[in-house]
């Protein structure tokens, strides 16, 4: 079963409005989980890595007061998506590795934001 | 050149042939390769998971790793409608938690 959940699963926002996703480990903590972004037939985009009780690490080109990144606990990481644009309508997805890093990173089932 | 270069595809076989997909790359540091498989408008879940060069299998699937020809690959026997889907190879130089390098993902279609 999965053991990583996102939510929501389909978002539609008017521009200028911010969204929230979450993501959450399931029956296990995550002190690191991942955020990434994929546009159609394209492949995962790292945005940033995000870290229980501290700030996350945002890649190069990704905007950090656009994306916010909060990881208050160790079993959940919110993206917020601030003023967002049409530009930022995409699928993104988070990650989480199941057993304090021993094993491969688990994906949850993404969220497609759409900005209308 | 790309970190990691897979043929996008799309290819499509037919219901029991076997489904070869292939990943290059370039940094000789990554030692740890999976295969994800993505169903449209989901989220990719790992199917194959291995360590440096060798072979794993699990059930209908086998991956290969060739650090020496830096080249992975995924075969799927007995190909089901219900494999179609895009697959994904990533790779890393280090354990779990840390940044993988993906593929462009592949799209396979087995039509009944």
């Amino acid at each position: 079963g999965a053991v990583v959940s996102q939510h929501p699963s389909r978002v539609i926002c008017k521009s200028g409005t911010s969204v929230k996703i979450e993501c959450r480990s399931l029956d296990f903590q995550a002190t690191t989980m991942f955020w990434y972004r994929q546009f159609p037939k394209q492949s995962l985009m790292l945005m940033a890595t995000s870290n229980e009780g501290s700030k996350a690490t945002y890649e190069q080109g990704v905007e950090k007061d656009k994306f916010l990144i909060n990881h208050a606990s160790l079993t959940l990481s919110t993206l917020t998506v601030t003023s967002a644009h049409p530009e930022d309508s995409s699928f993104y997805i988070c990650s989480a590795s199941f057993g304090g890093g021993e094993s491969p990173l688990h994906f949850g089932n993404g969220t497609r934001l759409t900005v209308t | 050149q790309k970190e990691v270069e897979q043929d996008p595809g799309p290819l499509s076989v037919p219901e029991g042939a076997i489904v070869s997909l292939n990943c290059t790359y370039s940094n000789s540091a990554f030692q740890y390769f999976m295969w994800y498989r993505q169903y449209s408008r989901k989220g990719p879940e790992l199917l194959m998971y291995t360590y440096s060069s060798g072979n794993k299998e699990d059930g209908r699937f086998t991956a290969q790793v060739d650090k020496s020809s830096k080249y992975i690959s995924l075969f799927i026997r007995d190909s089901q409608p219900s494999d179609s889907a895009t697959y994904l190879c990533a790779m890393s130089a280090l354990k779990g938690n840390n940044r993988l390098a993906f593929g462009k993902g592949n799209q396979v279609v087995v039509i009944p």
